[in-house]
């Protein structure tokens, strides 16, 4: 079984701080990729990489920057955050050849 | 205009009903096409890929309409274990996958 996971599921931070969500699969999968869920929005993509050290902005990718420094890790970094950021964000992975994405269980980010 | 748009219900239906969600995509470049299934506080996980010439699992049926931009998923006989987010969801482009907001079904006993 493909297993991504996420370092919290719920994090709560102060307005201006730097937040750091991490993400790890387990299936040596070549591509990973970052969204946040909102009510009414659905999924939008924020970055994804297709490879170490490789990655493409997403639909959303302004206040974020991402970091992969080995297959399977890939990082969600929030410079500074802002009380827009507040959301739900899913970490995803899938083999090259693939489309079916397999979903984190998610970090719900609180930013007051 | 939201790229992929569908009825964000919810949809209450006893069970044993037959239900149909619909989804229409604006870019008639859209490669592919499937519906994700999404729990209440859980990931999406993938239900099933959406062909052409439609396809079936069990009692799920999914069928495409590229002339009209739409794409839809029937259930047969609802069990409460239905009860769930479904996302439609488009292939832009080789990586990225579009995903609607949602269509919200609740089976009732």
């Amino acid at each position: 079984d493909v297993k991504v996971t996420q370092s919290s599921r719920y994090l709560v931070k102060r307005t201006g701080e730097k937040v750091f969500l991490e993400c790890v699969q387990d299936m040596d999968h070549e591509n990973m990729f970052w969204y946040r869920q909102d009510p009414g929005l659905g999924l939008r993509l924020i970055y994804f990489s297709y490879d170490v050290k490789m990655k493409e902005k997403g639909d959303i990718p302004e206040g974020y920057s991402v970091s992969r420094e080995k297959k399977e890790r890939f990082s969600l970094i929030l410079e500074s955050a802002s009380t827009n950021q507040t959301s739900m964000y899913l970490c995803a992975s899938t083999e090259a050849s693939s489309y079916e994405q397999y979903f984190g269980p998610g970090t719900r980010l609180t930013v007051t | 205009r939201k790229e992929v748009e569908q009825d964000p219900g919810p949809f209450n239906v006893p069970e044993g009903a037959t239900v149909a969600f619909n989804c229409t995509y604006s870019n008639s470049a859209s490669q592919s096409f499937f519906w994700y299934r999404q729990d209440c506080r859980k990931e999406p996980k993938l239900l099933m890929s959406v062909y052409s010439s439609g396809n079936e699992d069990g009692r799920f049926t999914a069928q495409l309409n590229r002339a009209s931009q739409y794409i839809s998923l029937l259930i047969r006989d609802s069990k409460l274990s239905d009860s769930a987010t479904y996302l439609c969801v488009v292939r832009r482009s080789s990586y990225k996958l579009i995903f609607g907001s949602g269509t919200r079904l609740l089976v009732r006993p």
